[in-house]
């Protein structure tokens, strides 16, 4: 399979927990990037990366959350101290440079924090 | 951050009619409006796009219609089949993509 592969589909942690999410985007594709999806909600951006380096920042992302892509790629995504609000679907998804390029879609991580 | 304001939130159309889906945009440097399918428990998949010097693009049932002056653009799913029962997003990309808040569409059989 040759998609975009995101690590685990489902973690549930306690509320204070670190959590780190995996994703393995399309082999030749440079951009990777994160949203989150709560329910009933379109995706919401996160981050970027064009190859290893992180080229914006959402300011959803607040001091708790971050991103990695060192190799230029696979990429983590960490959440330090989750709180409940964090509970949501974190999407990883792939592109190739170009403006339009299509971008492919993980199934995503469901993170629930109890 | 409501770049793009996509509506109706649901639509309910009988199988074999038309669905028809809008969206309006704000921001003039975005280059590329995507429309994306998502089912339950998935990830969204492309389902059609268009760039803004197009002013229509017809894929198998699904067609887009974009307006550039007005900064809206619509899809049409013509002879719509129980089976696109799903949610759809529209989106407009400018190096990373922002998307509408969804369209939970039901077709009944």
């Amino acid at each position: 399979d040759t998609g975009v592969s995101q690590d685990p589909r489902h973690k549930i942690t306690k509320r204070g927990q670190n959590v780190t999410f995996r994703c393995d985007p399309i082999s030749e594709h440079n951009r990777l990037y994160w949203y989150r999806q709560t329910l009933g909600q379109g995706p919401e951006f996160l981050t970027y990366f064009q190859n290893e380096a992180q080229l914006e920042k959402s300011r959803l992302l607040s001091d708790r959350f971050s991103a990695e892509r060192p190799k230029g790629s696979f990429s983590t995504l960490e959440i330090q101290r989750t709180e409940q609000g964090d509970s949501a679907m974190y999407l990883c998804a792939s592109s190739l440079i170009q403006g339009g390029a299509e971008a492919f879609f993980g199934q995503g991580t469901r993170l629930t924090v109890v | 951050q409501q770049q793009v304001k996509q509506s109706p939130q649901s639509l309910i159309v009988q199988k074999g009619g038309i669905s028809i889906i809008n969206c309006a945009y704000e921001n003039t440097a975005f280059d590329y409006f995507p429309w994306y399918q998502q089912f339950p428990g998935k990830g969204p998949a492309l389902l059609i796009a268009i760039r803004p010097d197009v002013s229509e693009k017809k894929e198998g049932r699904f067609t887009i219609s974009f307006n550039k002056s007005a900064k809206q653009f619509s899809l049409h799913i013509m002879d719509s089949q129980p089976g696109d029962s799903a949610t759809y997003f529209c989106a407009a990309n400018d190096d990373k993509i922002i998307f509408g808040k969804g369209t939970r569409l039901h077709i009944l059989p």
